[in-house]
């Protein structure tokens, strides 16, 4: 079974407005990482968090992770239609095997 | 540096026909992975290498079969393909737990 979930399952905004996107996982990690997938392409790495971090910023791109929870939230500020994707988390434990989510899927409308 | 690279990009075959997914990597990277996505879900992982002459099942490795010879190089080969094996295949790669880098992917259609 798959280690991370994601919520919600899809997600639909205005451009211009915030999306926030959680991850759940069961058992504890190394890191956490978020991945964006456009339609019929690969994954493309977007940010990851380390275990001992609790908020990363990338551009406008925030990350949260709350280890005593087992999840994690990524926040896209001011959406673009160019962020419409799917968003996957994938979390890296033990053995460092990334385990990756069902994903959200954003649709950003302009 | 071209990354991490798949052949073919599109795939038909028939029940029961064998066939050889290529990924290749020119990053020098220790950690190779096979993945299959199915529609509108996420990617579960089919095995893993973690070096030339490792290799390890994943979450599901039932009818594929890999081979590490190269650190460049992961095949993954399909037994005896079955309709359940439809899938979009995913091979990527990375060092140690740090970003992992995809290749475009396979799609693959077993009749």
């Amino acid at each position: 079974s798959q280690q991370g979930e994601e919520d919600p399952q899809a997600l639909s905004i205005q451009e211009g407005e915030n999306a926030t996107m959680n991850c759940s996982y069961k058992t504890s990690i190394n890191n956490l990482q978020w991945y964006r997938q456009n339609s019929g392409r690969g994954l493309v790495h977007l940010i990851l968090i380390r275990s001992n971090e609790r908020e990363k910023h990338s551009g406008r791109l925030r990350v949260t992770l709350d280890t005593s929870k087992k999840s994690s939230s990524l926040l896209i500020t001011a959406s673009r239609a160019a962020d419409t994707a799917s968003y996957f988390c994938a979390t890296a434990g033990t053995g460092n095997m990334l385990t990756f989510g069902g994903g959200t899927r954003l649709m950003v409308k302009p | 540096n071209a990354g991490v690279t798949q052949t073919p990009k599109f795939q038909v075959l028939k029940t029961g026909q064998s066939m050889t997914l290529q990924c290749a990597q020119d990053m020098n990277h220790e950690y190779m992975s096979w993945y299959r996505q199915d529609p509108g879900m996420g990617l579960r992982l089919i095995h893993y290498s973690v070096g030339a002459g490792i290799t390890d099942q994943g979450e599901v490795p039932n009818g594929y079969n890999v081979s590490r010879s190269t650190t460049e190089d992961f095949p993954l080969r399909l037994l005896s393909a079955a309709p359940s094996q439809t899938s979009v295949y995913f091979c990527a790669s990375r060092k140690s737990a740090t970003t992992q880098y995809f290749g475009p992917g396979t799609r693959l259609t077993v009749l």
